[in-house]
């Protein structure tokens, strides 16, 4: 079965770092890009950031470019996502999400976990 | 990387069909054929029902369909049924290895 599994949220100051982790099985992993979506309390999905296959393309959103890396270990069967500066505004769920193709980038988000809550406050 | 527009809610009775608009620019939507739509019930992780415009992925149901007119994707949902009642996000790459989802959209089976 095919299966992604967030971790590593949490309450965090703002300011202060964070870094999620998301275990993927049931699927060749180092043959599919893969992403991070968030979703606000009661507020729509978010885009946050995407990894090709060997790290070769990576893309984050403007709200969070310089503050975010996203990273992947091939090895591990894992993904990352190391957020630095964090504030309130980043107090979301987040999601690790799977592409459809394997090799390609440009893709939809097939597969996703069950999100990691992340909340950001003094 | 502005927000694709979706209206914020649909509402129709079972058995009759909605279309759910995704407006874009001419920087995401109208560049590529890379739309994709998502249905996600309350608390649940949201399920992919169409992809690069018009594809239905394995186990989605004929009863969606999706299409795309200049800076314009749309959703049709024929058939509606009390299942169907979710949120439904489109999502276009926009470029630069980047991505912008919509709003959203709440769909009520009346």
């Amino acid at each position: 079965e095919v299966q992604l599994v967030e971790s590593g949220g949490g309450l965090v100051q703002p300011g202060r770092s964070l870094r999620l982790s998301c275990a993927a099985s049931g699927f060749t992993f180092d043959d599919y890009a893969m992403h991070w979506v968030r979703q606000a309390p009661g507020k729509g999905l978010e885009w946050v950031s995407g990894i090709n296959w060997n790290s070769g393309s990576i893309g984050y959103a403007d709200s969070v470019k310089g503050r975010f890396t996203i990273s992947r270990d091939n090895a591990k069967n894992s993904l990352y996502l190391q957020m630095n500066s964090l504030r309130a505004e980043d107090t979301a769920l987040y999601y690790c999400a799977k592409v459809l193709t394997p090799k390609w980038f440009y893709d939809a988000f097939d597969i996703w976990g069950q999100g990691t809550m992340v909340t950001v406050s003094s | 990387q502005s927000a694709l527009t979706q209206p914020a809610s649909v509402s129709e009775s079972p058995g009759q069909s909605i279309t759910i608009s995704c407006t874009g620019t001419s920087s995401d939507v109208g560049s590529y054929n890379l739309v994709s739509w998502y249905q996600q019930h309350p608390g649940k992780a949201p399920k992919l029902m169409i992809y690069e415009g018009s594809k239905r992925p394995s186990g989605v149901s004929n009863r969606f369909s999706g299409s795309k007119s200049g800076n314009t994707a749309s959703l049709t949902i024929s058939g509606l049924q009390a299942e169907d009642e979710a949120d439904y996000y489109c999502c276009s790459y926009a470029g630069s290895s980047s991505w912008v989802f919509g709003g959203g959209t709440k769909v009520t089976v009346l």
